[in-house]
C-alpha cells in the first residue's frame, strides 16, 4: 500500500516570495513521483515528474522538485511566485511496476495562495 | 491535439437516480482511469481500463461501475445515487498503462446529488 502526506493544507505567500510545498510518501515498493496543479474549476495538469536519473526535476514555469529517497520526500519549490501560481497542488505516487497497480495515489493537496 | 474530454461538465441528480458520465481520451491513448474528488476524501481512484478490460478497481461500492469501448472511450455509471456521491469525477488517459507514462486529466464532471 502507498500513501502520500502533504504537510500543509494551505500556504499563503506574498508575490515574488519563495515557496516550498512539502510532500512525503510511504511505499513498500519503488515509486514514480508527480506533482499536479489544479486551477479553480479545472482538472489536474501535470507540473513535473520524477522517474529516474537526476533527483532534481524542473517544470517549464519555474517550479522544481527534489526526490530524496532517504527522507521519502518530494518537496516542490519555486524561488519567486506570481499571483497566477495561485492554485491547489497535489503530490502523487505510482508503483514503478505498473501493471495492475497502474494508478495514482494522491495527497490531500496544498492550496497555494499568492497575495499581492 | 485535443485533450481528455468529459461530458457532461455539470449535472444535478436526485437521490436514488442513476447517472452516466462519458470520457473521450486523448487520441491514441488506450488506458483510461477514473477518479473521484471530494473536499473530505480528496482524490480517490475508482477504476482503470485498458483494451476494454477493467484491470484495477478502487475501494468503492458496486454501485460504481464503468466500461471501455473498442475506440477507448469510456463511461462510468453510478446507480442509486446518494448525497455523498456529490463530487468532481475526473477521467484520465495515458498511452499505455505502464508506470512512468504520464496520465492526463480531463476537466471533470461536476455531479451534485440533491
Amino acid at each position: 500500500a502507498q500513501s502520500v502526506t502533504q504537510l500543509d493544507s494551505q500556504v499563503p505567500v506574498f508575490e515574488e516570495a519563495p515557496v516550498e510545498l512539502r510532500c512525503n510518501y510511504s511505499s513498500s515498493v519503488s515509486v514514480y513521483l508527480f506533482w499536479y496543479v489544479q486551477y479553480p474549476n479545472q482538472g489536474l495538469q501535470l507540473l513535473l515528474k520524477y522517474l529516474s536519473g537526476s533527483t532534481l526535476v524542473e517544470s517549464i514555469n519555474g517550479f522544481e522538485a527534489e526526490f530524496n529517497k532517504s527522507q521519502t520526500s518530494f518537496h516542490l519549490r519555486k524561488p519567486s511566485v506570481h499571483i497566477s501560481d495561485t492554485a491547489e497542488y497535489f503530490c502523487a505516487v505510482t508503483s514503478r511496476g505498473g501493471g495492475s497497480n497502474y494508478k495514482l495515489t494522491f495527497g490531500k493537496g496544498t492550496l497555494l495562495t499568492v497575495n499581492p | 491535439k485535443a485533450g481528455v474530454t468529459q461530458t457532461p461538465r455539470y449535472l444535478i441528480k436526485t437521490r436514488g437516480q442513476q447517472v452516466t458520465l462519458s470520457c473521450s481520451p486523448i487520441s491514441g491513448h488506450r488506458s483510461v482511469s477514473w477518479y473521484q474528488q471530494t473536499p473530505g476524501q480528496g482524490l480517490q481512484f475508482l477504476f482503470e481500463y485498458f483494451s476494454e478490460t477493467q484491470r484495477n478497481k478502487g475501494n468503492f461500492p458496486g454501485r460504481f461501475s464503468g466500461r471501455q469501448f473498442s475506440n477507448s472511450r469510456s463511461e462510468m455509471n453510478v446507480s442509486t445515487l446518494e448525497l455523498g456521491d456529490s463530487a468532481l469525477y475526473l477521467c484520465a488517459s495515458s498511452f499505455l498503462p505502464e508506470a512512468g507514462n504520464t496520465i492526463y486529466f480531463g476537466e471533470g464532471s461536476w455531479l451534485t446529488v440533491v
